[in-house]
């Protein structure tokens, strides 16, 4: 299985953007790049997923590099509520492709 | 719409003892998965049902450990003779019925698992 590497930590204040890099360096053709994050004491929650072009949705945008052995997770204008572990995961298009993979992910801590 | 529902919350067991762990998935999916998170660790998965199959349990641990997704009512997971290290915080997550290439899972709130 493709493996991602997340920083094991970030900080943000309130109101500025965030950049959370993840790199995946084995991702093949075929993999999707899913990012969940997790708040304190809850489940993860789905937050955006992309193949090969950049996406936008209502929580954040993914880019996501020419060469697809890298992406960024991006919100825009950081809250409090944001504060949570945020993962970086890859699944194929085919076979067992519902296993997501959670790593350490990247604990985002928001300053007000 | 109601979200993913689990109960119990948080479950206290004494070694030896069953756990049964709930789940009742979002109005119209028929997926469920079951996943285990220990301390300090992220989130593993252990098993992967439709209504009344078991798709995939290869993350399941051999030994008492049971899952089941009947035609009416949630899905359980169970665990017998608990031990130790059967403490975790346990997700089950749901998605629609029909298939799409790329999973977007639901999760639950979680029961949280202690066995004393």
């Amino acid at each position: 299985d493709a493996k991602t590497t997340q920083p094991n930590s970030m900080e943000s204040n309130e109101e500025e953007p965030v950049h959370l890099p993840c790199n995946h360096s084995t991702i093949s053709g075929t993999d999707y790049i899913h990012w969940y994050r997790q708040l304190p004491s809850q489940g993860p929650e789905y937050v955006i997923h992309g193949l090969t072009s950049n996406v936008n949705n209502r929580m954040a945008s993914l880019a996501i590099a020419e060469d697809r052995k890298s992406s960024t997770l991006i919100l825009h204008r950081a809250t409090l509520r944001d504060a949570a572990v945020y993962y970086c995961i890859l699944s194929n298009s085919g076979g067992s492709n519902y296993k997501l993979t959670f790593g350490k992910g990247t604990l985002l801590t928001v300053n007000p | 719409n109601a979200g993913v529902m689990q109960n119990p919350r948080h479950l206290v067991r004494r070694r030896g003892q069953e756990a049964r762990l709930r789940c009742s998935p979002m109005k119209g999916h028929s997926h469920v998965y079951w996943y285990r998170q220990l301390p300090e660790e992220g989130l593993k998965f252990m098993v992967y049902l439709q209504k009344e199959n078991i798709i995939d349990e290869s993350g399941m641990p051999k030994e008492r450990f049971s899952a089941e997704f009947p035609k009416e009512g949630p899905s359980i997971l169970r665990i017998q003779q608990v031990v130790r290290g059967d403490s975790a915080a346990y997700f089950c997550a749901s998605s629609p019925s029909t298939t799409k290439v790329s999973y977007e899972q639901y999760f639950g709130p979680g029961t949280r698992l202690t066995v004393t």
